[in-house]
């Protein structure tokens, strides 16, 4: 039972690339989301996913798309880098009850530097 | 007015003394809070969840929780070097909004 895993681990981009940071869970979770992380701004939701099938954004969704592409797995993209996105990415799932906000649990992020 | 507020610290305890974290929130529909523990590095791993008012107590560490302050805070008794650490606080925006908002986390240190 591996958790929630994220490739790559690191990744240094140059400014204008794009690239696809991936996410896969094995707990049967229904909810998955994208967080990044900056120097004493804590975790900043990017985008999640409530269930399969849809996508919502967060508090700072600009300058990326994402992809429910089954339970397991929720992809994040970068279309064209930019140096404000270098950080640490984290990926995190949870399960859905319904009357409470679940655990996350969070995968070991992916740190991406754009030059 | 931040959602999630915390002092950011460094706070520093003496080993085997007891360590107050404290965490605000805005939101007075939020029911549901949760401190992660994050060493330097590393992802963030669950300490406690917390949904009613009191105290819940899981070994060293105690979460208070007081909706009518909006004040959620972690204690850690007993600390030892192994729990300096950025310890994170997050709430959820609403009753089962599967959503966190996260606090900047408060950085400790356990001095040996």
């Amino acid at each position: 039972n591996a958790g929630v895993t994220q490739t790559p681990k690191f990744q240094v981009l140059k400014t204008g690339q794009s690239m696809t940071l991936q996410c896969a869970q094995d707990m049967n979770h229904n909810s998955m989301y994208w967080y990044r992380q900056d120097p004493g701004m804590g975790l900043r939701l990017i985008y999640y996913s409530a269930s399969e099938g849809t996508t919502d954004k967060g508090e700072v969704p600009n300058g990326y798309n994402v992809s429910r592409l089954n339970k397991r797995e929720f992809s994040l993209r970068l279309e064209s880098a930019a140096p404000s996105q270098t950080s640490v990415y984290f990926c995190a799932s949870s399960q859905k009850t319904g009357w409470s906000t679940d655990t996350q649990y969070f995968g070991p992020g992916t740190r991406l530097t754009v030059l | 007015q931040k959602e999630v507020e915390q002092n950011s610290g460094p706070l520093s305890v003496p080993e085997g003394a007891i360590a107050s974290l404290n965490c605000t929130y805005s939101d007075r529909g939020s029911q549901s809070f949760f401190w992660y523990r994050q060493y330097s590095g590393k992802s963030p791993e669950l300490i406690m969840s917390i949904y009613s008012n009191g105290d819940k107590e899981d070994g060293r560490f105690t979460a208070q929780l007081n909706k009518a302050s909006q004040y959620v805070s972690l204690l850690i008794r007993d600390s030892q070097p192994s729990d300096s650490a950025t310890y994170l606080c997050a709430v959820d925006l609403m009753k089962g909004a599967q959503k966190l908002v996260f606090g900047q986390g408060t950085r400790l240190t356990i001095n040996p």
